[in-house]
């Protein structure tokens, strides 16, 4: 069975601190994978999604990057972390070209920004 | 207009009532939707699909309506452990993103 790992489950880091979040995924091959964001009582924010190594789409101009260097590893990246980067990141897979499954979330990761 | 719309809630309900939650888009050519669960402080879990003719879950029903670009949630018999935010979700033909609205809010009283 497919499986999503994410870690880790709380951060905490300093203003201007760098950010290394990482996702991995088994039990499947070649997963569309995504990072949302959920600010404090919003909703999910869409912040990149990757349909294979390498590609990488940006939703949203920010501080944030996003790198695939293997098909099942998915990261997520800042050089300088702001006080607006604090909230739940969510990592999660789709299977490619069956949208009608829908998505699997990973635990998440709180980070919060002081 | 919105691409998603829910009510934010809270749907506050004794234990046993039937409740309902609608969610409308605004985009004709969405063709997969769903709902999902989440527990506060927790990650948002797939509760069911919602298929054109309609399904049905043990206590829980969705309806798509195409023509009105709503779908719905029914829940009858509410639990205490129904408790949490529901997530309307839907995605578009040739897109590889699903677009979440922000959640309606469910408070099962005992």
């Amino acid at each position: 069975s497919q499986t999503i790992h994410q870690w880790p489950a709380t951060l905490v880091q300093p203003v201007g601190s760098p950010l290394s979040l990482e996702c991995t995924v088994e039990g499947t091959s070649n997963p569309n994978l995504y990072w949302y964001r959920q600010a404090a009582g919003r909703g999910l924010q869409l912040l990149f999604y990757s349909v294979g190594i390498g590609q990488i789409s940006s939703e949203v101009p920010q501080n944030l990057s996003a790198s695939r260097p293997q098909d099942r590893q998915f990261i997520l990246s800042s050089k300088k972390l702001l006080l607006s980067d604090s909230g739940f990141y969510l990592c999660a897979w789709s299977v490619r070209g069956a949208a009608h499954y829908g998505y699997t979330f990973g635990s998440g990761t709180r980070l919060t920004v002081v | 207009r919105k691409e998603v719309e829910q009510d934010p809630g809270p749907f506050n309900v004794p234990e046993g009532a039937t409740v309902a939650f609608n969610c409308t888009y605004s985009n004709s050519a969405s063709q997969s939707f769903f709902w999902y669960r989440q527990d506060c402080r927790k990650e948002p879990k797939l509760l069911m699909s919602v298929y054109s003719s309609g399904n049905e879950d043990g206590r829980f029903t969705a309806q798509l309506n195409r023509a009105s670009q709503y779908i719905s949630l029914l829940i009858r018999d509410s639990k205490l452990s129904d408790s949490a935010t529901y997530l309307c979700v839907f995605s578009t033909s040739g897109t590889y993103k699903y677009i979440f609205g922000t959640g309606t809010r469910l408070k099962v009283l005992a």
